[in-house]
């Protein structure tokens, strides 16, 4: 049982790239969501998906996209990398349990854009 | 938006000694209160998951209150070791729960041999 896993683990993009994160769980959790932390500020919460099919957008949606084609993954793109999205993006997946919406974290993603 | 405070921002305990940390969050709206547990290099793992006022919850020399009408949550750690050594967040959630969490900026807690 892996959790909640990551890819890649880090990345350096140039200003105007693109790429995609990936964020897998196999706890066959129905939400999930991507969070970004940067210094000095709490996780920051960018987009998350209460089912398959299904996203909405957080706190800090600009820039980026999502989907959830699979119960299982939640993907995160970045169409045209910014300075600012230099960051360390979180995944974490829940359901509804003895815990409420107790979040399980992957072990993050560390982008850099220069 | 949402604004989830936590103080103090960090703190040094003896080891052995007690010591608690504050949560302030928005009252209306409330859902839960989430406790997560931060080591370097590590991803945040979930204490304790709040949602009804007066709740008090514990696992080992950890435990928490709620206050929902006021809009604060305390953590305790009794009888700190080097192994609580760690940022302590706080995350808040409204609606029906499975929105997201906004969290807190955390309490780096750093246990002094």
């Amino acid at each position: 049982n892996a959790g909640v896993t990551q890819t890649p683990k880090f990345r350096v993009l140039k200003t105007g790239q693109s790429m995609t994160l990936l964020c897998a769980q196999d706890m066959n959790h129905e939400y999930m969501y991507w969070y970004r932390q940067d210094p000095g500020m709490g996780l920051r919460l960018i987009h998350y998906s209460v089912g398959e099919g299904t996203t909405a957008k957080g706190e800090v949606p600009d820039g980026y996209n999502v989907s959830r084609l699979k119960k299982q993954n939640f993907l995160l793109g970045l169409e045209s990398a910014a300075p600012s999205q230099t960051s360390v993006y979180f995944c974490a997946s829940s359901y509804f349990g003895p815990q409420g919406y107790e979040q399980y974290f992957g072990p993050g993603t560390r982008l850099t854009v220069t | 938006i949402l604004n989830v405070e936590q103080s103090p921002q960090s703190l040094h305990v003896q080891e052995g000694d007690s010591t608690n940390f504050t949560c302030s969050f928005p009252s209306s709206n409330f859902y839960a209160l989430h406790w997560y547990r931060w080591e370097t290099a590590k991803s945040p793992e979930a204490l304790f998951v709040m949602t009804l006022n007066g709740d008090e919850k514990k696992k080992g020399r950890i435990s928490a209150t709620l206050n929902t009408k006021e809009g604060y949550s305390y953590l305790y750690i009794k009888g700190s070791q080097p192994e609580d050594s760690a940022t302590y967040l706080c995350a808040f959630s409204a609606g029906g729960g499975a929105d997201g969490l906004t969290f807190g900026k955390g309490t780096h807690l750093i246990i002094q041999p």
